[in-house]
C-alpha cells in the first residue's frame, strides 16, 4: 500500500482565497483524522471521521474551516476565506477500528500571505 | 483538563551517549500511549504503543516504558540517524492528544 496520500504537498495562497487540501487514506481504514501542526501549538486534532461520518469536529478553529469525506477513499479540508494565521502544516492520518496506531500522511505545508 | 507534557524540549547527545525522554500525562480513560518519531518535513512515524503500567517495548536502540502517570523513551548508544523529534500521544475518547515533542540531536 502507498500509505496515506495528501495533496498538494505545498500550497501558497493569498489572504481571502479558498484553499482545499486532499487526503486519500489507507485502504480498509475506518477512521480518518485531520491535524494541524505549528511551532506554537504543536500537533492539534481538527476533526475525525468514522466510516465517512464526522464524529468530532470540536478542534475546528472556526466556521471558515470545513471537512468532508464523500467516500471511504477521499477526504477534503477546506478553508474559506484563508487568513495568514492559518499557515501551518496540515496532516491527514488513518487507522483501522480498535485502539491501533494512526498512520500519517506526508502533510501539506500551507502558507497564506 | 487532559494534558500531555514532554521533557526536555531538546536534547543534544554525543554518539553512544545514552539518555531518556519523559512523557507525563493526566488523562482519564487512557486507551494507550503512543510514541512517534518525526523527521523534518515528514509526517509522524509510529514507533510503539503501550497499554498498561509495567509494559515495555523495544525496537533497535529504543525502549519505551509505561507507568500510571508517565512514559519514558530510552535511547541506548544513539547514532546520528536517531536525530529526530519524538512525540508521545495518549489515546482517549477515540482521539490522540499529542505532547509538544522532544527534539533529539545526535552528534557523531
Amino acid at each position: 500500500d502507498a500509505g496515506v496520500i495528501q495533496s498538494p504537498r505545498h500550497e501558497v495562497t493569498e489572504m481571502g482565497q479558498e484553499v482545499t487540501l486532499r487526503c486519500k487514506p489507507i485502504s480498509g481504514h475506518d477512521y480518518l483524522f485531520w491535524y494541524r501542526q505549528t511551532m506554537m501549538r504543536g500537533l492539534e486534532l481538527l476533526i475525525y471521521f468514522n466510516n465517512n461520518v464526522p464524529i468530532d469536529d470540536s478542534g475546528m478553529p472556526e466556521d471558515r474551516f470545513s471537512a468532508k469525506m464523500p467516500n471511504a477513499s477521499f477526504s477534503t479540508l477546506k478553508i474559506q476565506p484563508s487568513e495568514p494565521r492559518d499557515s501551518a502544516v496540515y496532516f491527514c492520518a488513518s487507522r483501522i477500528a480498535g485502539d491501533g496506531e494512526q498512520f500519517f500522511g506526508p502533510g501539506t505545508r500551507l502558507t497564506v500571505l | 483538563e487532559d494534558q500531555v507534557t514532554q521533557s526536555p524540549e531538546a536534547l543534544r547527545l554525543q554518539e553512544g551517549e545514552s539518555s531518556s525522554l519523559n512523557c507525563s500525562y493526566t488523562v482519564s480513560g487512557l486507551r494507550g500511549l503512543f510514541w512517534y518519531r518525526q523527521d523534518p518535513g515528514k509526517g509522524p512515524e509510529f514507533l510503539f504503543t503501550l497499554y498498561s503500567a509495567g509494559e515495555e517495548k523495544e525496537k533497535e536502540r529504543l525502549k519505551a516504558t509505561l507507568t500510571k502517570k508517565e512514559s519514558f523513551l530510552h535511547i541506548t548508544a544513539p547514532k546520528p540517524e536517531d536525530s529526530a523529534t519524538y512525540l508521545c500521544a495518549v489515546h482517549h475518547d477515540y482521539k490522540l492528544s499529542f505532547g509538544a515533542g522532544t527534539t533529539v540531536t545526535v552528534r557523531a
